[in-house]
């Protein structure tokens, strides 16, 4: 079945660092990838997407690109704020009918200033 | 505006009582689902309607019985709660057959048996 593998957290960096969460999938087909992030006691918010291969998906600072080879989506920001400070998801959708999103475990980041 | 909304947002009750838990959008999306977030902030999906109708069952108790009155609302319903029904409680829509595919989600509901 589908699957989405995160490193784990948590993460910890002082404001201004550089931030990679890694994320790999396993899944047929040809699926969409998403970021998403929740902020504490808060709901999910999307981040960034990918729908195809070597698409590359950006928002607030954040990149991602889809890699189909090495089968990732791994989120960067050149320069973390102490507002980034949330949980990230990594996720997946398969296309066609099946609809729901498989989430990957979520990586907590903790940004000092 | 709110895009997807639910209530209540937190909820505190006994083993063994029923509880409901009613989401609504007004993004006029025709697909809605519940999610089950867990202590380690673990999400997994539940349940799926589009168009009002069931899609997707995950391996979820029969205990839990969602309604989804029309396309705009998602209710999920408990029976004999448990000590391991508390969880944090996210509902989400989405627009198929678009390019988007993007999930909307609510705020929560903190669900706590005691």
């Amino acid at each position: 079945g589908d699957s989405v593998t995160q490193m784990e957290g948590p993460v910890t960096l002082s404001e201004e660092a550089f931030l990679t969460i890694n994320c790999t999938y396993t899944a047929t087909g040809y699926p969409s990838l998403f970021w998403y992030v929740q902020y504490p006691g808060e709901g999910l918010q999307l981040l960034l997407k990918a729908t195809k291969a070597d698409d590359k998906g950006s928002n607030k600072g954040f990149e991602a690109t889809y890699r189909k080879e090495t089968t990732s989506f791994h989120l960067e920001k050149g320069s973390v704020q102490v507002s980034d400070s949330a949980v990230y998801f990594c996720a997946l959708k398969r296309g066609g009918s099946n609809y729901k999103l498989t989430f990957g475990k979520g990586t907590l980041l903790t940004v000092n200033p | 505006d709110t895009a997807v909304s639910q209530t209540p947002k937190y909820l505190v009750t006994q083993m063994g009582n029923d509880k409901s838990i009613k989401c609504e959008q007004n993004l006029g999306h025709d697909t809605m689902y519940w999610y089950k977030q867990d202590s380690k902030k673990f999400l997994k999906i539940m349940f799926s309607y589009n168009n009002k109708e069931l899609i997707i069952n995950e391996t979820v108790p029969n205990r839990f019985s969602p309604k989804s009155p029309d396309k705009a609302h998602l209710n999920l319903h408990i029976n004999s709660l448990e000590l391991g029904d508390s969880a944090v409680y996210f509902c989400a829509s989405s627009q198929e057959g678009i390019s988007r595919e993007t999930q909307y989600f609510g705020p929560g509901t903190r669900l706590l048996v005691l």
